[in-house]
């Protein structure tokens, strides 16, 4: 069946402006994941949604970042006011249950300029 | 906070040699997963090998196996008869048992393996 994905594969921003990410889990997939993977960082965790139910942002770098997942399925990453350190791989993942194993998609590797 | 320590930032191998990548971790926790995952050029994570910490026996995946001593919090992975298509940057893994899932996986900092053919 299909895999996680995610898009777009490659966005390049200038500084100051908004992005969104978007990511489609795998059909039947409750849990969904957001990472971030910079040279410097390595993989950082950033949120986790349960099916519906509101996730905990502590993860998220900073206000300007938010996250959104509608009808328990898509998920969108918004980073406002981009900043070259938001320079990253921003991966996601989905997984059955929460404690299962995650699987993940291509990534999206953000530039900014 | 759970943190895990892959001290071994690059190794290379001979082809169909056997190669092992160490993985260190440091937790208060009795029972918790530990995973190792394989990222190629492509970017995309590929899970390899699992093991929940209450299962004494090591995990295994054909040509992948795990040595898991929970007392030494040490998770190494063995790849045996290494193939080219080996070759990618291996990160291990933790995730808590408890909590329902909402700390996400911690990752080591990656080991990249080099295959030579």
């Amino acid at each position: 069946g299909a895999g996680v994905s995610q898009s777009p594969s490659n966005k390049v921003t200038e500084k100051g402006k908004d992005v969104e990410l978007r990511c489609d889990p795998i059909s039947g997939h409750t849990a969904l994941y957001w990472y971030r993977q910079s040279l410097g960082q390595g993989l950082e965790f950033l949120i986790y949604f349960q099916g519906n139910s509101a996730p905990d942002k502590s993860g998220l770098p900073s206000d300007r970042f938010s996250a959104e997942r509608t009808g328990g399925s898509v998920s969108t990453l918004t980073i406002q006011r981009t900043q070259q350190e938001d320079s990253a791989v921003y991966l996601c993942a989905s997984s059955q249950e929460a404690p299962l194993e995650q699987y993940f998609g291509p990534g999206t590797r953000l530039t900014v300029t | 906070a759970q943190t895990v320590t892959q001290s071994q930032p690059e190794m290379s191998v001979q082809e169909a040699e056997t190669v092992t990548l160490s993985c260190t971790y440091d937790t208060s926790e009795s029972d918790y997963y530990l995973f190792w995952y394989k990222q190629p050029p492509s970017r995309q994570m590929i899970l390899v090998i699992r093991q929940e910490a209450y299962k004494q026996q090591n995990a295994t995946e054909n040509r992948f196996s795990v040595n898991f001593q929970k007392a030494a919090k040490s998770f190494s992975l063995k790849i045996s008869d290494s193939q080219l298509g080996d070759a990618a940057m291996y990160f291990c893994a933790y995730r808590s048992y408890s909590g329902g899932g909402a700390d996400g996986l911690t990752f080591g900092k990656g080991t990249h393996l080099i295959i030579q053919p």
